[in-house]
């Protein structure tokens, strides 16, 4: 089955700099790779998503990369604002379901 | 983006009484919704899929008895925790695509269930 895990952990940043998020998977044979955030007491959000057919996807901030023969895909936001803060998490496809990574918990300092 | 919506957001209730958490897709209909289960600082748990006009897919480990889900309409799926005890006090999250796969999922806002 599908395995995903997530790093780091937690991440701190000062507003303005970079933040990456990390995900590996084992199932060579999934191909859709969403990110989510989370804001505390909410339901997660669909940020970005990417097919296994591209290697990178781009939306303003936010950018998703794809390294399919290394099984995995990251997170990248630029120019970080406060925010930006929540939790993130990756997600894998297992036949018809999510397997969602461990989680990031992202703070943005002013 | 598509919208779950997801109702109560909280609810406390004694123990040993069942709670009902309805998801609703509101711009499109959904002929599978999931519903998820969180604790706090935690990832989302895949809990079962709700199949409408069939019986829900419970996960392993995952109680039928104790977590009915009911998927009557094409924009409706309900979660009721039977017999409720403080140990299934959690968060919980339904979701749903308009395109009725795994892929572009929305979430619910989530029920912040206590149980006293």
């Amino acid at each position: 089955g599908e395995n995903v895990e997530q790093h780091p952990s937690t991440l701190s940043v000062q507003e303005g700099d970079s933040a990456v998020i990390k995900c590996t998977y084992s199932d060579s044979a999934s191909n859709y790779f969403p990110w989510y955030k989370q804001e505390l007491g909410k339901g997660p959000q669909l940020i970005i998503d990417i097919r296994s057919n591209v290697g990178e996807k781009k939306d303003q901030r936010i950018a998703v990369t794809l390294n399919k023969t290394a099984k995995h895909f990251s997170l990248h936001i630029t120019e970080t604002q406060p925010e930006d803060s929540a939790v993130y998490f990756c997600a894998a496809p297992l036949t018809d379901k999510l397997i969602f990574g461990t989680g990031t918990r992202l703070q943005v300092f002013p | 983006g598509a919208v779950v919506s997801q109702h109560p957001s909280w609810v406390i209730c004694k123990s040993g009484t069942s709670v009902k958490i309805e998801c609703r897709s509101l711009d499109f209909q959904a002929t599978t919704m999931f519903w998820y289960r969180q604790f706090p600082k935690q990832s989302l748990m895949l809990m079962a899929t709700s199949n409408e006009g069939s019986k829900a897919t419970y996960e392993q480990g995952v109680e039928k008895d104790k977590f009915l889900i009911n998927h009557a309409s094409l924009t409706l799926s309900t979660l009721t925790v039977t017999s409720a005890h403080p140990e299934d006090s959690s968060f919980y999250i339904c979701s749903a695509s308009p395109g009725g796969r795994n892929e572009k999922l929305f979430f619910g806002s989530g029920t912040q269930l206590s149980v006293l």
